[in-house]
């Protein structure tokens, strides 16, 4: 099926530093979220973005939903070590108001 | 706390056996969300159900994976006979279809070893 290329995969960084993860297809979007997965939960939503060029914060996470629609960028800023998690970005295709396409995650450790 | 429940939490079965994982969505919610998640392949969706009919099995194997909701406060998800490459861990998700939105709230999940 259909994916978002996620990227980075893994990130491994210090306590205090700032973080960028992003997320692109091909194709036009017209919602992107951004969820976390802690070990041994389900994903949880942090962010949801509904509007081009939309930029929205939630605490120390920024999200914007990219110009061209086809792209979407989170930012963690001064990371702690609950920061740990894989985060998900997900999408729903201009179009299909069905289904969310899926990135393969990033997975942040954190140093303390 | 509405939360989404799902059980059991651990299911460890041998190849051939019939599995049922269960799900109880957050009260007031109408969709509800089966997916399975793999280190390889992600998360990927089974099945969706909107007011209790269900929308959308394409990602399933029909050969031996059905889903059903026979009521508002129970999804299923049956595995007859398991494989070994049914080894996962199956999330259950809800949310509302008035929103559109795409926010769902996931549960904890079923890991399923099949030996």
């Amino acid at each position: 099926g259909q994916q978002l290329n996620q990227s980075p995969q893994s990130m491994f960084i210090q306590e205090g530093e700032d973080v960028s993860m992003n997320c692109t297809s091909s194709s036009i979007f017209n919602t992107w979220l951004w969820y976390k997965q802690d070990p041994g939960e389900g994903p949880v939503l942090l962010i949801a973005l509904y509007k081009a060029g939309e930029l929205t914060s939630n605490g120390r996470l920024t999200a914007q939903f990219g110009i061209t629609r086809k792209d979407s960028f989170l930012n963690i800023s001064a990371s702690i070590p609950s920061d740990v998690g894989i985060y998900f970005c997900a999408g729903k295709l201009a179009g299909n108001n069905r289904k969310l396409i899926w990135g393969l995650g990033t997975s942040l450790a954190v140093n303390p | 706390d509405a939360r989404v429940t799902q059980t059991p939490r651990h299911k460890v079965t041998e190849m051939g056996q019939e599995v049922t994982m269960r799900c109880q969505p957050i009260l007031g919610h109408n969709t509800v969300f089966w997916y399975r998640q793999t280190m390889m392949q992600g998360l990927e969706l089974l099945a969706y159900f909107r007011n209790r009919a269900p929308l959308d099995d394409s990602g399933m194997p029909k050969d031996r994976f059905s889903a059903e909701m026979p009521d508002a406060t129970l999804a299923t998800l049956k595995i007859q006979p398991s494989e070994p490459r049914d080894s996962a861990v199956y999330f259950c998700a809800s949310g509302l279809a008035q929103q559109g939105t795409g926010e769902l709230f996931f549960g904890e999940g079923s890991r399923l070893t099949v030996l």
